[in-house]
């Protein structure tokens, strides 16, 4: 079993649409990360979350630790929404190495 | 823009050779972490490395090794290359080496091995 699982691995909505993506994760944390690749490769990194909810623009995270789940939500969609979006948590709890264990990566694709 | 750079941006190679891929972190960085992405898959700790030490490794075996320098900028060596070394690597880097660091990944670089 992955440390990280992600659903779904495969999204298609339609501009404005409100889209949800989950990760579950099977390890103690001191932080999640979400990202967003882009077809050419490159990572950005979107919230760091360690409890509760951020928001960012039309981006909303939120972590729930105790039941190990956090989602990322896109209000008002927008075709340049279109990514992957990859949850990741350090390997190692808080003050130790922060090398990240990622998932898999949801792929969206938000049609005009 | 992240401010970290890789280089080169792709790589042919054929199996058995030698190849040496750079990163060069945001200024003031101490911590580089190297990355291998598989196509479909999530990316997979290869390294770290913090002020030019060795700060923890993954499940990669020690054809894969790496150097970081004083000026911020660092090097993955992956030495008799495999087929299945074929991947994107990716460089992030962050102010410390703690997991509660925000990293910064680099483009990466795409290397395919025939």
């Amino acid at each position: 079993k992955n440390e990280v699982e992600q659903s779904p691995q495969n999204l298609t909505a339609q501009e404005g649409e409100f889209i949800t993506i989950n990760c579950s994760y099977s390890v103690g944390i001191s932080a999640l990360h979400w990202l967003q690749q882009h077809p050419g490769g490159g990572i950005v990194s979107l919230f760091m979350l360690s409890s509760g909810k951020k928001k960012h623009g039309r981006l909303i995270a939120t972590i729930n630790i105790q039941e190990k789940h956090s989602s990322l939500h896109i209000t008002a969609s927008h075709p340049r929404d279109s990514a992957v979006y990859i949850c990741a948590v350090p390997q190692g709890l808080r003050g130790s190495q922060g090398n990240l264990i990622f998932g898999k990566g949801t792929k969206l694709s938000v049609k005009p | 823009e992240t401010g970290v750079t890789q280089s080169p941006t792709h790589l042919i190679k054929t199996r058995g050779q030698q190849v040496t891929l750079r990163c060069s972190s945001q200024s003031g960085h101490n911590t580089v972490s190297w990355y291998q992405q598989a196509l479909g898959q999530g990316p997979q700790f290869i390294f770290q490395y913090y002020r030019e030490e060795e700060n923890g490794r993954g499940n990669f075996p020690p054809r894969f090794s790496g150097l970081q320098f004083p000026n911020y900028s660092s090097e993955l060596n992956v030495n008799a290359l495999e087929l299945d070394d074929s991947a994107l690597y990716l460089c992030a880097s962050s102010l410390d080496s703690g997991s509660m660091e925000t990293q910064y990944f680099g483009p990466g670089t795409r290397l395919l091995v025939l």
